[in-house]
Order: C-alpha cells, then structure tokens, then sequence
C-alpha cells in the first residue's frame, strides 16, 4: 500500500524556474527521503530528512518537512533540463533493526529548455 | 566504488515458469531490499535481508521469494509467474545495521516481461 501521496502528479516548468513537489504521509515515520528515476530506471538518493528535522538542505535541494500535518516538500531551484525525471518521497519506519521504505506514486516532473 | 549490481537487465519469460533475479550490493552494505515497480502499483516492497536473514517483508504471495549469501549478495525468485509479474523489479542496499537514518542505493533494476 503507497504510504505517501505526491502532488501535484506532473509539472511543467521552465529552465531557470523553481521546483515545488508535496508529499503527504498517513503514519509515524523515524525519516523522509526523495528519490529520483529517469525514464524506468534505478532510483537514485536526493536527499533524507530526518523526523526531528524541519528543514534540510543539499546543493540546490530544498526539503521540509512538517510531522504534525505529516507532510513534506522537495524544492528544486534553478531547475535545468537534466532534472526532468520522476521523483518519490518515501517513508522510512523501523522497529528494531527492520525497515522498509513505503513510496509514494511519483512526480514527473518536465524541464523546458 | 562499485554501486548495485542487478542482472539481467532485460528478461523475457512465459506464463508458469520461474524467474531468479540477482544483486549484488555496494561492498560492505549487509542490508539489501527487494521492490517490484509496475505502472498500476507503483513501488512496492518485497522484502528485507540483513546477514542472510529475511527480516522484513510486503505483502506478496509466497511464489515471491529470496535469499541472501554470505557475501551479501542477494536472489529474488519467481515462481509460475503469471502475466501481472511484468514489472521492473529494484534492488537497494544500504549501511544500515540498526537503528539509524540512512540512504539506500538502488540498482538500474531487471525488467521482467511475462508472456
């Protein structure tokens, strides 16, 4: 069952412009992570954040995230053509030493020269 | 160093046979999932293996199974596949060893197409 819930689906935007990708959870979480996948291929780790985190940054990666409304948003800045793929939040829970990493549906996301 | 190594890439089977799949995690990451990605699901997960233990696993009938070597690396097994086992199926190892945040570092996947 998909733990998180990305919005909007799909975006378009210009070269230069920025970025904004949600995602809302339904449970506990101990971390949130944001995947990107370029045309069915491996998922590659953008950035993770932690529960007691609210804000995180890598490069031009922007995450936040909100425990109490149980949501989080990826922010891209001056997007440029190669960011165009598909992006994931993911959920990670553990209880002892399992894990697992529950994803959300996607975001593809296009970047216009 | 060298990332997730999943073979084959591409794979082409029939209705009722099996499948094994293969990953081979980054050098020294114990822990390595299994997930099934198709268009109607989405990601999903499979199962966990840590030290060749099972220590996790989705929702999935038992003709899903796996295993892990000593070495870390790990197999995934289909049996009597049906049409609806098409799917790009991911491996991911990670460092963790317990509690912890960490990133998991996925394979380029095998894409599985059942006839």
């Amino acid at each position: 069952s998909q733990q998180g819930e990305e919005d909007p689906q799909a975006l378009s935007i210009q070269e230069g412009e920025n970025a904004t990708m949600n995602c809302s959870y339904k449970t506990s979480i101990n971390n949130l992570q944001w995947y990107r996948q370029n045309s069915g291929r491996g998922l590659v780790h953008l950035i993770l954040i932690r529960s007691n985190e609210r804000e995180k940054h890598s490069g031009r990666l922007r995450v936040t995230l909100d425990t109490s409304k149980k949501s989080s948003s990826l922010l891209i800045t001056a997007s440029r053509a190669a960011d165009t793929a598909s992006y994931f939040c993911a959920t990670d829970f553990y209880t002892g030493a399992n894990s697992k990493l529950t994803f959300g549906k996607g975001i593809t996301l296009s970047v216009r020269p | 160093k060298a990332g997730v190594t999943q073979t084959p890439r591409y794979l082409i089977k029939t209705r009722g046979q099996q499948v094994t799949l293969s990953c081979s995690p980054i050098s020294g990451h114990r822990s390595v999932s299994w997930y099934q990605q198709t268009p109607g699901q989405g990601l999903q997960f499979l199962f966990e293996y840590f030290s060749e233990t099972q220590r996790n696993k989705g929702n999935f009938p038992g003709r899903f199974s796996g295993r892990q070597f000593s070495n870390s690396r790990s197999e995934m097994n289909v049996s009597t596949l049906e049409l609806g086992d098409s799917a790009l199926y991911l491996c991911a190892s990670t460092n963790r060893r317990g509690q912890g945040a960490y990133g998991y570092t996925f394979g380029s996947g095998t894409r599985l197409t059942v006839v």
